[in-house]
């Protein structure tokens, strides 16, 4: 299995446009998490799916913040209006249980100017 | 009472000495606490994991030493390497409710050759 894609890697941006990032988890995998790293914070949950469903998303830092699960591969993390304080690294992480492994994606490094 | 406090923030270690890092918690409906390694530039990935039925893991040269009276755990690296060099998150996970992994905040290790 080619683990947990993300895309992009890279994101740079202006303040007030929106920004979008995709994730697609391992194939079999019930689970989906979205993380943001920052130094300050370091890792915070943001969301997470189970089959598809959002199950917490007490993470979620603001309105603009959305995440959508539209079928078992794909899942994307949308940001708008983007503010340089969103500037971080996202992570997308993956299991097949809540106690089981999280497998992490490469993460996109997201700078908005 | 969610937060899992981890120590120390920095650790520079000679080749082959012995690594420690600390991690503590507050919530006793923890039962699952795994190590993650992180690389610059990759994501999180587990390294040892542990419950609270046993009180030490040993897989290689990474050992977890967890007192469950204590609420707290820490990751010894043996012999340590340079290619060890790298972020280590140690995480908490309860039984109960929303599943959701609580990361501390992290520990740079630098083994120096």
């Amino acid at each position: 299995d080619a683990g947990v894609i993300q895309s992009p890697r890279h994101e740079v941006t202006e303040m007030g446009q929106e920004v979008t990032l995709r994730c697609k988890p391992i194939s079999g995998h019930d689970y989906l998490f979205w993380y943001r790293q920052t130094m300050m914070r370091g890792l915070e949950l943001l969301i997470y799916f189970n089959n598809n469903v959002p199950i917490d998303d007490s993470g979620m830092p603001e309105d603009r913040f959305s995440a959508k699960m539209p079928n078992a591969s794909f899942s994307t993390l949308k940001i708008q209006p983007s503010e340089p304080r969103d500037s971080a690294v996202y992570f997308c992480a993956s299991s097949l249980y809540t106690t089981d492994t999280q497998y992490f994606g490469p993460g996109t490094r997201l700078t908005v100017l | 009472q969610q937060q899992v406090k981890q120590s120390p923030q920095s650790l520079i270690v000679q080749k082959g000495g012995i690594s420690i890092i600390n991690c503590a918690y507050e919530n006793t409906a923890f039962d699952y606490f795994p190590w993650y390694q992180q690389f610059p530039g990759k994501g999180p990935a587990l390294l040892i994991a542990i419950r609270p039925d046993v009180s030490e893991k040993k897989e290689g040269r990474f050992t977890i030493s967890f007192n469950k009276s204590a609420k707290q755990f820490s990751l010894h690296i043996m012999d340590s390497q340079p290619g060890d060099s790298a972020t280590y998150f140690c995480a908490a996970m309860g039984n109960t409710g929303f599943q959701k992994l609580v990361f501390g905040t992290g520990t740079r290790l630098l083994v120096s050759p």
